[in-house]
């Protein structure tokens, strides 16, 4: 089955500790990226990637990493993780930068 | 970073009324997309648009692409209430990364 998928789906952490949602796709699409999702602010893009060894910022790229070094996987890094990063999270991907695939989401609360 | 302005922010229906609901960008656009979100979930596709004026439809959905490639619109037809959800529009300049509305929360009232 064609799929997205994230971990963990829920996570629950403190200032400051380092933490990685993973991101894994099985469709070969060359696109990924990652967004969060806050009430009234709708989708925003944190990072994006064209391709392996390919990232680029997106809208909100303050406080995140990513990494592509493998074309199926897109992790997400916060270093230093703070409570204005508390977020809805998804990822996708895709063949092209449009018509994005998404997981199922990954909802973070940093205390 | 650009934002599409997507109307209405939110809608309660009837159940079996039809739904129309907009977006407006002040750049052109390549591809218009179309995305529903259900609860807990993540935004699933449903419209794909890439031709200026063109007019798909998906079951009880239709969607258009605007003439001037800067607005699409999507209706949704007698409504039930597994329509529940938040619609979201997005738009793509081919180069550029995929902008979207803020959504329209639709409600259903059975």
């Amino acid at each position: 089955e064609a799929q997205v998928t994230q971990n963990p789906r829920y996570l629950i952490t403190v200032t400051g500790k380092k933490l990685t949602v993973t991101c894994s796709q099985n469709m070969n699409h060359e696109y990924m990226s990652w967004y969060r999702q806050d009430p009234g602010l709708g989708l925003r893009q944190i990072y994006y990637s064209m391709n392996v060894e390919v990232t680029d910022k997106g809208d909100v790229p303050e406080g995140y990493k990513v990494s592509r070094k493998e074309k199926r996987n897109f992790p997400l890094i916060l270093e230093s993780p703070s409570p204005n990063q508390t977020s809805l999270y998804f990822c996708a991907s895709s063949r092209a930068q449009e018509t994005q695939y998404f997981g199922p989401g990954t909802r973070l609360l940093v205390l | 970073g650009q934002q599409l302005n997507q109307s209405p922010q939110s809608m309660f229906i009837q159940e079996g009324e039809d739904v129309s609901m907009n977006c407006t960008s002040s750049s052109i656009f390549n591809t218009w997309l179309w995305y529903k979100q259900d609860p807990g979930e993540g935004p699933v596709l449903l419209i794909a648009l890439y031709k200026a004026g063109e007019l798909t439809s998906n079951g009880r959905l239709t969607a258009q692409f605007g003439i001037t490639r800067k607005d699409s619109f999507l209706n949704i037809s007698a409504s039930i209430p597994s329509d529940v959800g938040i619609y979201f529009c997005a738009g793509s300049s081919g180069n550029t990364p995929l902008v979207f509305g803020k959504g329209t929360r639709l409600s259903v009232i059975a």
